[in-house]
């Protein structure tokens, strides 16, 4: 079976540009979460969307917004990117439901903004 | 507010020397507590789900336990591939915004 699968793998970008970044569930997950992870530091929780609607935001500005489609995959957007938002960005999927369930996650998107 | 703290941040082991690694929590009514091992450049891979004080789970040489407080990663006789990052995280009190320890970096020397 195919795991979470997160595209691209990496990316270059300059300051104040866009980004769109994707990522596909395993088979039968109806639950995303995106999160960032700088070095040396955890992963920190962006969002998380159950059947397409939001079900949690962490502590990041409206430059960060997702969206999840019919198909339960992904895409995270960044706007106006600051040297900050340089981090691996790990998308997760986990079946969802009434209560929290163990995530597993795709390989990630190394963003480097210059 | 809801914390998740792991201890100590890096570890150094001969390989075959046990020890355990640390994880306190302060989430109020915890549903759930989660870890995962990462490697350098890669996703978390998840490890186990504890849900109850007392709760235990095993998976070759590790060992994951739970309290009201905290949880503590076991490792028995560690082999240099265990080297790598450990992760713990808790769903914060009462929402899905899942908060993860900052890692205890693992180093076995063979």
């Amino acid at each position: 079976d195919a795991g979470v699968t997160q595209s691209p793998t990496h990316l270059i970008k300059t300051r104040g540009q866009h980004v769109t970044l994707r990522c596909s569930p395993i088979s039968g997950h109806k639950s995303v979460s995106w999160y960032q992870q700088v070095l040396g530091q955890g992963p920190q929780f962006i969002f998380q969307y159950y059947e397409k609607e939001e079900r949690g935001r962490g502590n990041f500005p409206d430059r960060f917004s997702a969206r999840q489609f019919p198909n339960y995959s992904s895409e995270l957007n960044v706007n106006a990117l600051l040297l900050g938002d340089s981090a691996l960005y790990l998308c997760a999927s986990s079946r969802g439901g009434a209560l929290p369930s163990e995530a597993f996650f795709g390989q990630g998107t190394r963003l480097t903004v210059v | 507010e809801d914390q998740v703290t792991q201890s100590p941040e890096a570890l150094r082991l001969q390989e075959g020397e046990s020890s355990s690694l640390n994880c306190s929590y302060t989430v109020s009514g915890l549903r759930g507590l989660f870890w995962y091992r990462q490697d350098p450049g890669k996703g978390p891979e998840f490890l186990f789900t504890l849900y109850s004080a007392g709760e235990e789970k095993e998976k070759e040489r590790l060992k994951a336990t739970l309290t009201k407080k905290e949880s503590f990663l076991h490792i028995t006789a560690p082999k240099p591939e265990d080297s790598a990052t450990y992760l713990c995280a808790a769903p914060e009190t009462g929402g899905f915004k899942t908060i993860f320890g900052a890692g205890t970096r693992l180093f076995v020397k063979a």
